[in-house]
């Protein structure tokens, strides 16, 4: 069965503090891997895709990454703005079927 | 602002009761799809539609069903409400049903069953 597992479940970081979370997948033959971030309340945004092992994007402070089983979501120099959940998904049909992870909160402290 | 809307933001209905979700898709988006997300499931995909066919089922109950319209937008319908089905749902929309960017999410219609 696909899988996306996220860790850690929650980070909490000091303003300026550099970190990354983590995405593993278990998804035969993928076909994208996306990042979205997700403040409380709200409906998921959309950051990035990556679609092979190699890939990098960069948007602002975060850079996102991608190995065979894995991917990172790296935040340089957090500012408390950054805070939010971070949402994972896999999928190995197109669009058509996204698997998600349950997401890393952060928290950026001034 | 993703460009996908939703309404209603809030519902708040009772056991045993019909609700009709209603979404609009960016402009040009041909693909619409229905995800659930409640505290302890995060995000579910309940199904897809492209350009008013159905092309992707995932974990949807028989007490709920879906259609898009010839002008695009969707109606989630859930009926015999359970306290269960207590969760925010989200459109998505996209323009193809293949590789590109991702879908792009709207603001969600909160349900409460009481």
């Amino acid at each position: 069965e696909d899988q996306v597992t996220q860790s850690p479940e929650a980070l909490r970081l000091q303003e300026g503090e550099s970190s990354s979370l983590n995405c593993s997948y278990t998804v035969s033959g993928l076909r994208g891997l996306f990042w979205y971030r997700q403040d409380p309340g709200k409906g998921p945004e959309f950051l990035f895709t990556l679609y092979s092992a190699g890939e990098e994007k960069e948007k602002e402070r975060l850079k996102a990454t991608l190995t065979k089983k894995e991917s990172f979501l790296h935040i340089t120099a957090p500012k408390p703005e950054d805070s939010a959940t971070y949402l994972c998904a896999a999928s190995n049909t197109g669009f058509q079927k996204l698997v998600f992870g349950t997401g890393t909160r952060l928290l950026v402290s001034p | 602002d993703s460009g996908v809307t939703q309404t209603p933001k809030h519902l708040i209905t009772a056991t045993g009761q019909r609700v009709t979700l209603r979404c609009s898709p960016r402009s040009g988006d041909l693909s619409v799809y229905w995800y659930q997300q409640s505290l302890d499931q995060g995000l579910q995909f309940l199904i897809q539609y492209y350009n008013g066919e159905e092309r992707a089922k995932g974990n949807i109950l028989e007490r709920f069903s879906a259609q898009q319209f010839p002008d695009l937008h969707s109606e989630l319908n859930l009926s015999s409400l359970e306290l269960g089905d207590s969760a925010l749902y989200f459109c998505a929309s996209s323009y193809g049903t293949g590789d590109g960017p991702g879908q792009y999410f709207g603001p969600g219609t909160r349900l409460t069953v009481t």
